[in-house]
């Protein structure tokens, strides 16, 4: 397994740009969560998936949107690329069955100019 | 201030050494998660606690779980190298979501 693969790993946009951050996992998990993380402040959650076709609103899914077509990908759009979007992002997973454990990407650097 | 609170907010080790990582929570902790992080990769589960009381091990690295005062602690014997990194605890919330703390960030000396 390859686990959770995030493409790409670093990107730099202008401000506003738009841009597909890919998410893949070949678990055949039914949860998926994108997250932010930005310097001392911890990981916070974008958007979450507990299903093919259903996506939901973490803490700070403004200027972000989300679709899950399949169980695999969860791909997060962004729309108009600001500079307060500049963050790393991590696309996580876990099992509906054993949530114990949601296993991480190895996230993409997103510098917005 | 944040749901999660982690202390220290950074941590510098002589190699040997042990050390202590919190991470207290302003809410009931119904899971509380340990993961490590190191510069540039993603996160790495480490340990999932979700009793009062509860107390796991996984190599030299030791967490405990203590309901009453909502807080955890995680506990590493003689210091490595491979030790360092960022620890981060994250809460278990509604829909599996997990709420993060801050980090702590941990360099261990030669």
């Amino acid at each position: 397994n390859a686990g959770v693969t995030q493409t790409p790993k670093f990107r730099i946009l202008k401000i506003g740009q738009s841009m597909t951050l890919q998410c893949t996992q070949d678990m055949n998990h039914n949860y998926m969560y994108w997250y932010r993380q930005d310097p001392g402040m911890g990981l916070k959650l974008i958007y979450y998936s507990v299903g093919a076709g259903i996506t939901d609103k973490g803490e700070v899914p403004n200027g972000y949107n989300v679709s899950r077509s399949t169980t695999e990908d969860f791909p997060l759009r962004l729309e108009l690329a600001a500079p307060s979007q500049t963050s790393v992002y991590f696309c996580a997973s876990t099992s509906s069955v054993n949530t114990d454990t949601q296993y991480f990407g190895p996230g993409t650097r997103l510098t917005v100019l | 201030s944040q749901e999660l609170e982690q202390s220290p907010q950074s941590l510098i080790v002589q190699e040997g050494k042990n050390l202590t990582i919190n991470c207290t929570s302003s809410k009931t902790l119904y899971g509380l998660y340990w993961y490590k992080q190191k510069y540039g990769e993603g996160l790495i589960f480490l340990m999932m606690l979700q009793k009062g009381g509860e107390e796991k091990s996984h190599e030299k690295i030791t967490a405990k779980l203590d309901e009453k005062k909502q807080q955890s602690s995680l506990h590493i014997t003689a210091s490595q190298p491979s030790h360092a990194g960022i620890y981060l605890c994250g809460a278990e919330r509604s829909n599996y979501q997990l709420i993060w703390g801050a980090g702590t960030k941990l360099i261990i000396k030669p």
